[in-house]
């Protein structure tokens, strides 16, 4: 079945510090994966994409990682702000037109 | 470039009826996609139109209908509204449609927050 978890749920970090999210998926066959941000009351806005390839892509202060072989993602924000507060979101696509979302990490940064 | 635009931005109907919304792509991308998100469901794919025709379907009643036009504007109409309908229904537009193209992007506009009463 074609899934995609993120963990945690939610998390509430200090601003200035690091944190990682993570996106774990059984999508197949695999085409792309994107990270998107959503604030609330807003439509999601995407991050970044990465297809099977690609390991590593930043956008700022967002790096989103890729490992297809244990078929793993994870987000790292580094020095948060307060306009980091938002929810994020993992999506998965196959090359079979399919597309995922996993429930999102809704993330506060606290001033 | 404009983004994607969708119309009513708020809305509040009663149990019964029906409702319209509509969505505007981003000029050139051929691609719509509608989303209802609820917080205890998360982003639940509707359906996807791409020139015209109906790519993509989720698993929603048939009371969840859309379509798309020649300007690929498109619109979502939803018939005998129930309670559970309440959500904030997002649009995305893209160039292709989905699985098309590795690097498919969506752009999602700014969503209509249907309250159901």
């Amino acid at each position: 079945k074609n899934q995609v978890e993120q963990s945690p749920q939610s998390l509430i970090i200090l601003e200035g510090k690091n944190c990682t999210l993570q996106c774990n998926y059984t999508v197949s066959p695999f085409s792309n994966l994107r990270w998107y941000k959503q604030d609330t009351g807003r439509g999601p806005v995407s991050l970044t994409i990465m297809t099977f390839s690609e390991n590593t892509k930043s956008n700022g202060r967002y790096t989103a990682t890729l490992d297809a072989d244990t078929k793993q993602s994870s987000l790292h924000i580094t020095a948060s702000q307060l306009s980091d507060s938002a929810s994020y979101i993992c999506v998965v696509s196959s090359s079979a037109s399919k597309i995922i979302f996993g429930s999102g990490t809704r993330l506060s940064i606290r001033p | 470039k404009a983004g994607v635009t969708q119309t009513p931005r708020y809305l509040i109907k009663t149990r019964g009826q029906q409702v319209t919304l509509s969505c505007s792509p981003i000029s050139g991308h051929r691609s719509v996609s509608w989303y209802q998100q609820t917080p205890g469901q998360g982003l639940q794919f509707l359906f996807e139109y791409f020139s015209e025709t109906q790519r993509n379907k989720g698993n929603f009643p048939g009371r969840f209908s859309g379509r798309q036009f020649s300007n690929s504007r498109s619109e979502m109409n939803v018939s005998t509204l129930e309670l559970g309908d309440s959500a904030l229904y997002l649009c995305a537009s893209s160039p292709w449609g989905s699985g098309r193209h590795d690097y498919n992007e969506q752009f999602f506009g700014p969503g209509t927050r249907l309250t159901v009463l």
